[in-house]
């Protein structure tokens, strides 16, 4: 079957570094996206990743294994704005989104 | 980058009313839109994938004569709620997926890809 999992809480302190990762498990790969929602938007696009290696953006920078079924969402020089949930989603060979439960993380001052 | 709408953004309805839900991709066409459901505190579910011009895709467990689906152009999708009850009360979300123009086209997005959100609708019935 086709999963996705994702630690469900995670607490980071303000100005520090945190990682969250990400296994999955597809019927066919077409790219993993991470996406950001705070608590009652709608989810916003973060990174996509098809290539092994890590695509920098800021201070989000997303990793890809594909030979692992693994990737990880790293923040850099976190802000209190940052505190959301962080939605893993692997993209099937049909192009569809099979998504995590999602990682909430906290900041902390 | 690309941008989704969603109307309303709020509604409140008494039991046993219909609500109808629009999604529009604003600069972009999507052969593709999705219908979401989140109730809270509990990941995105998809309801259904709606394809212009055919019938929508429905996910198991999914009632389609409850959830009417049409994408009558490749610039909107709508979800009507028929006789909607306060357990369908939740937040949902559609989505269009931007697929981007092959290399050597005249104009190319710069991107992969990718479902964008719209900013959803909250809707509870009383």
């Amino acid at each position: 079957g086709q999963n996705i999992d994702q630690p469900t809480e995670m607490t980071a302190t303000e100005g520090a570094i945190v990682q969250i990762n990400c296994t999955y498990q597809t019927s066919g790969f077409n790219g993993l996206f991470w996406y950001q929602q705070h608590a009652g938007e709608a989810p916003t696009f973060l990174s996509y990743n098809v290539l092994d290696g890590l695509e920098e953006k800021g201070r989000f920078s997303s990793f890809l294994s594909r030979s692992k079924g693994y990737s990880y969402l790293l923040l850099k020089e976190l802000q209190m704005k940052d505190s959301a949930s962080y939605l893993c989603a692997a993209q099937d060979s049909n192009y569809q989104l099979i998504w995590g439960a999602g990682t909430k993380l906290i900041i902390k001052p | 980058g690309a941008v989704v709408s969603q109307h309303p953004s709020r509604v409140i309805c008494k039991s046993g009313t219909s609500v109808k839900i629009e999604c529009r991709s604003l600069d972009f066409q999507a052969t593709t839109m999705f219908w979401y459901r989140q109730f809270p505190k509990q990941s995105l579910m998809l309801m259904a994938t709606s394809n212009e011009g055919s019938k929508a895709t429905y996910e198991q467990g999914v009632e389609k004569d409850k959830f009417l689906i049409n994408h009558a152009s490749l610039t909107l999708s709508t979800l009507t709620v028929t006789s909607a009850h306060p357990e369908d009360s939740s937040f949902y979300i559609c989505s269009a997926r931007l697929v981007p123009l092959p290399q050597g086209s005249s104009y190319t997005t710069g991107t992969t890809d990718t479902q964008y959100f719209g900013p959803g609708t909250r809707l509870t019935v009383l």
